[in-house]
């Protein structure tokens, strides 16, 4: 079990620009969360995927956000023309469905935008 | 709606201290509620949890109690440790499968 894994770890790119991250949740959860994390804030939820479905999106999730995880396993998330009101920690956190209290989360990945 | 609401911090404490860090919520229904760390340069880390009223979750010499009556689920140690160091986020889990966290409390422990 090697854990949440997130990459890239840091992204810096320019207002305007689409970037892409990709989570990869532990192999048996079939749970999988996406939140955003700005500086002295806690996490605020984005999306949730159950298998490969999405069951959940968040207000905050604008139509310039997507997420997909087309085969149940990872998943990425999708930012297109970027603003500098992006630029924040983005986690993913998985878990299993038969105790979906409990999410183990990645390390994040951080966004940056000039 | 759903909302925590926790104890700003920094806080700093000496070695061997008692800690308290206030939570309290806003929800809908009946939420299971729970305590997360956050440890220099790594992940979010689950620390306890209690799904129902009067519930303690207990982790690592950590404690808190889900009191229904007064919506607070505060996290204690008896005596911290330089270890502890860390940023702890409270957080619900309503009806559906979203999470609501805190803005989180910064704890330094000084030897």
């Amino acid at each position: 079990d090697t854990g949440v894994s997130q990459d890239p770890r840091h992204k810096i790119t320019k207002r305007g620009q689409n970037v892409t991250f990709r989570c990869d949740p532990i192999s048996e959860h079939n749970r999988l969360y996406w939140y955003r994390q700005t500086l002295g804030q806690g996490p605020e939820f984005l999306t949730y995927f159950q298998n490969e479905a999405q069951l959940e999106k968040s207000r905050l999730l604008s139509d310039r956000f997507s997420a997909e995880r087309p085969k149940g396993s990872f998943s990425t998330l999708e930012i297109q023309r970027t603003e500098q009101g992006d630029s924040a920690m983005y986690l993913c956190a998985s878990s299993l469905g038969s105790d979906s209290n409990e999410q183990y989360f990645g390390p994040g990945t951080r966004l940056t935008v000039t | 709606g759903n909302s925590v609401t926790q104890m700003e911090g920094p806080v700093t404490l000496s070695e061997e201290a008692f800690l308290t860090i206030n939570c309290t919520y806003t929800a809908t229904g009946y939420p299971s509620l729970f305590w997360y760390v956050q440890y220099p340069g790594e992940g979010l880390q689950l620390l306890l949890k209690a799904t129902k009223a009067d519930d303690k979750g207990s982790n690592k010499g950590f404690e808190a109690t889900y009191r229904k009556e007064t919506t607070s689920f505060h996290l204690e140690k008896g005596s911290v440790q330089v270890s502890d160091s860390a940023v702890y986020f409270c957080a619900l889990r309503g009806t559906g499968n979203q999470f609501y966290f805190g803005t989180g409390t910064s704890l330094t422990v000084i030897p």
